[in-house]
């Protein structure tokens, strides 16, 4: 069974631009989450989605950030335009059902933003 | 709200000792708790969790934890340390299994 798939692994991109990263869950995971881990931290939840709703959206900076889950498949988190600030590594996990608290996550993208 | 404390930013231990990763819970609702472990360029894996019943639980490679009600507290321990359990761990705290909150993490280093 393929785990939880993330691209692009490193992003180096430079203040002010955009950037995208992508996560494909594992087949049948219908929640899916995007978590924020700093250097020295543990992860930050963003968001969580249940099928293609997004359910806890509290942490998520909703002026530069965004994110979509079409179809309640994969995903992809945005950012625009880029901060010094939001370099970090953006992990996606997925689990089969709402409660389990089993999340299975993938590498992670690390973000530099120069 | 939950929050988790994880004592001990690093720990070291030798080869065949004890390991002990503390970690102290804040939770307005029963917790449900967890230990996830992260090795070199891998993601998280889960470890082992407590929902409800026995406090005592069992997790792969060796490793158990107890929760302790009255301390706040869900510490990991593996009677004897192998190199292979070199990686950084982190104790989670949920509402439910839904939301989860996790520690700052702490990084074991077994030395040989």
């Amino acid at each position: 069974e393929a785990g939880v798939v993330q691209s692009p692994r490193y992003k180096i991109i430079e203040k002010k631009q955009p950037v995208a990263f992508w996560c494909n869950p594992i087949s049948g995971h219908n929640t899916l989450y995007w978590y924020l881990q700093n250097l020295g931290q543990g992860p930050e939840l963003l968001i969580r989605y249940e099928n293609e709703e997004a359910v806890d959206d509290s942490q998520l900076p909703k002026d530069r950030f965004s994110a979509e889950r079409l179809k309640g498949v994969d995903s992809t988190l945005k950012i625009q335009p880029a901060e010094l600030g939001d370099s970090a590594v953006y992990l996606c996990a997925s689990s089969k059902s709402r409660g389990s608290g089993e999340l299975f996550f993938g590498e992670g993208s690390r973000l530099t933003v120069l | 709200a939950q929050s988790v404390t994880q004592l001990g930013s690093h720990v070291s231990v030798s080869e065949g000792a004890l390991v002990l990763l503390r970690c102290n819970y804040s939770s307005s609702v029963p917790p449900y708790l967890f230990w996830y472990v992260q090795y070199p360029n891998q993601g998280l894996q889960l470890l082992l969790k407590y929902t409800t019943g026995a406090t005592l639980v069992k997790g792969i490679n060796g490793f158990e934890a107890e929760f302790k009600k009255s301390e706040t507290s869900f510490h990991l321990t593996k009677p004897s340390a192998h190199m292979s359990d070199a990686a950084e761990y982190f104790c989670a705290v949920s509402p439910y299994g839904n939301k989860l909150v996790f520690g700052a993490g702490t990084i074991l280093r077994v030395k040989s």
